[in-house]
């Protein structure tokens, strides 16, 4: 079975920057399971933060960045701002119609 | 502007069924892939479906029970839900998912589904 891991949370300083991973359990994560990232706040539906690896969806502030490192896949956040304090899923595409989430980092500013 | 109006939540006993709706609009429905993702109390995101330009597919937690379904004319994504257990209690949303790099570019507000007796 196929598990997406990433960190189960995250706390950065208001101004600091945050590195969050997304791994996979069979081996390494490459542009071609197309990483996609989102943030949810409690109640709320996702929002589309960045897709295919490091494109941004439409207005997403540039302190948002993707990439891959090493054998994960990489959101970044620049300069943390106390309104991105939310949960953060990573999900890649396996092919054949299958997309799986990871179990998501939960991102405290303060 | 692409919207998507999830329907349908409601409290059903275990073994029971409900189907979902998600009304969309804004853009050319017939020509996307749309998609069904969960979320239980407290937990995660997991995506449960898609209904593709080839076909259909599950989440291995949902198959053989759930069926998704479109009305094209009528811009509708549906999901059936039949032999509903308690761990299928979540907010269910739809999505939009883009043609390749298949990311999910546009989201319902979810509808609650509880499964309880």
């Amino acid at each position: 079975q196929t598990v997406v891991t990433q960190e189960p949370s995250f706390s950065v300083s208001p101004g600091g920057t945050v590195t969050l991973t997304c791994g996979l359990n069979s081996g390494s994560v490459s542009t071609n399971y197309y990483p996609s990232w989102y943030q949810q706040t409690p109640g709320q539906a996702p929002r589309t933060l960045i897709y295919s690896t490091n494109t941004r969806s439409s207005g997403v502030p540039d302190r948002f960045s993707g990439s891959i490192l090493g054998n994960k896949a990489a959101l970044i956040i620049t300069g943390a701002q106390v309104d991105d304090e939310s949960d953060y899923y990573c999900v890649l595409y396996l092919g054949n119609g299958i997309s799986v989430f990871g179990g998501g980092t939960k991102v405290t500013v303060l | 502007e692409v919207q998507l109006v999830d329907s349908g939540g409601g409290l059903v006993q275990p073994g029971g069924s409900l189907r979902l709706s998600c009304a969309a609009s804004g853009f050319t429905f017939s020509s996307y892939a749309m998609s069904w993702v969960r979320q239980a109390p407290g937990k995660g995101l997991e995506w449960v479906s898609t209904f593709g330009n080839s076909g259909t597919y599950y989440a291995d937690s949902v198959k053989g029970r759930f069926t998704v379904s479109r009305d094209n004319s009528k811009n509708t994504l549906f999901l059936q839900m039949n032999i509903l257990r308690a761990e299928d209690t979540a907010v269910y949303f739809c999505a939009k998912r883009e043609r390749q790099p298949y990311y999910f570019d546009y989201w319902g507000q979810g509808t609650q589904v509880t499964v309880s007796s």
